[in-house]
C-alpha cells in the first residue's frame, strides 16, 4: 500500500517554462490536494478537488492550472514557470473534504 | 483573516522527558483539529486528531488537548525520544466556506537530546 505517491521528486526548470506534477493515491479517497510549502509561511492550499469531476481554488492558484484525471490521480501544471514558485511542493488525499490528510513525499522545485 | 498560530517556534528537551507543543487558533467556528509531525526531507504525517465536542484524545505516547474556551490546543508527547525530533505543525478546519481546507500553522521545531 504505497499511499500518495508523487512524482519527479525534485525538478530544476528554466523561467518560463511548463511542466506537470503528478500525484497518485491508492487509498480511494475522494477529496485530493496540493499544497506548497515555503520557509516561514507553512503549507498553503493550491487547489483541491473534493471528488472526481471537481476542483477549486485554495489560497494561491494564480499560475497554476489542476486536472483531476480519475479517482486515483490528481495533476498541477505550472504552465510558465516563475522563481516566485520555486517552493516544496506536496499532493494530500483525504477520505471525503474535512477528513484529515494524508501527504505524499514531495517534490522540490527550482525555478531559475 | 483567521489563522493558527503557534506559541513557541524551537523546543528543546532531553531523551525521557516529555515534551509539550502548543498552538493558538482564533478562528472559534473551527471544529477539527489534527495535529501533524514532518520529517526532514519528507512530507508531514498525520499524528492524532481532534473534534471540538472533545476536549482530550489520547494515542500511543501522544495526548492532544483542547481549550475551546482560550482557544489553545496543545500536543504532549511522553517519553520523548531522538525519533521524534521533528517540525510540528497544527491544522485547523474552520467550516463554514473554508470546509474542508484545513489552515496550517507555521510549525514548532522539536529538537530531542540524547
Amino acid at each position: 500500500n504505497a499511499g500518495v505517491t508523487q512524482t519527479p521528486k525534485f525538478q530544476v526548470l528554466k523561467t518560463g517554462q511548463s511542466m506537470t506534477l503528478q500525484c497518485a493515491q491508492d487509498m480511494n479517497h475522494n477529496s485530493m490536494y496540493w499544497y506548497r510549502q515555503d520557509p516561514g509561511m507553512g503549507l498553503r492550499l493550491i487547489y483541491y478537488s473534493a471528488s472526481e469531476g471537481t476542483t477549486d481554488k485554495g489560497e494561491v492558484p494564480n499560475g497554476y492550472n489542476v486536472s483531476r484525471l480519475n479517482k486515483r490521480e490528481f495533476s498541477l501544471r505550472l504552465e510558465s514557470a516563475a522563481p516566485s514558485q520555486t517552493s516544496v511542493y506536496f499532493c494530500a488525499s483525504s477520505l471525503d473534504l474535512g477528513e484529515k490528510l494524508f501527504f505524499g513525499s514531495g517534490t522540490q522545485l527550482s525555478v531559475l | 483573516g483567521e489563522s493558527v498560530g503557534l506559541h513557541l517556534p524551537t523546543l528543546s528537551v532531553q531523551e525521557g522527558d516529555n515534551s509539550i507543543i502548543n498552538c493558538a487558533y482564533s478562528n472559534s467556528a473551527s471544529d477539527y483539529f489534527i495535529w501533524y509531525k514532518q520529517e526532514s526531507g519528507k512530507g508531514p504525517q498525520f499524528i492524532i486528531d481532534i473534534r471540538s465536542n472533545m476536549d482530550k484524545r489520547q494515542g500511543q505516547r501522544v495526548t492532544v488537548l483542547l481549550n475551546k474556551t482560550v482557544k489553545h490546543l496543545s500536543l504532549q508527547i511522553a517519553a520523548t525520544q531522538p525519533g521524534d525530533s521533528a517540525v510540528y505543525f497544527c491544522a485547523e478546519n474552520s467550516g463554514g466556506t473554508s470546509y474542508g481546507k484545513l489552515t496550517f500553522g507555521q510549525g514548532t521545531i522539536l529538537t530531542v537530546h540524547p
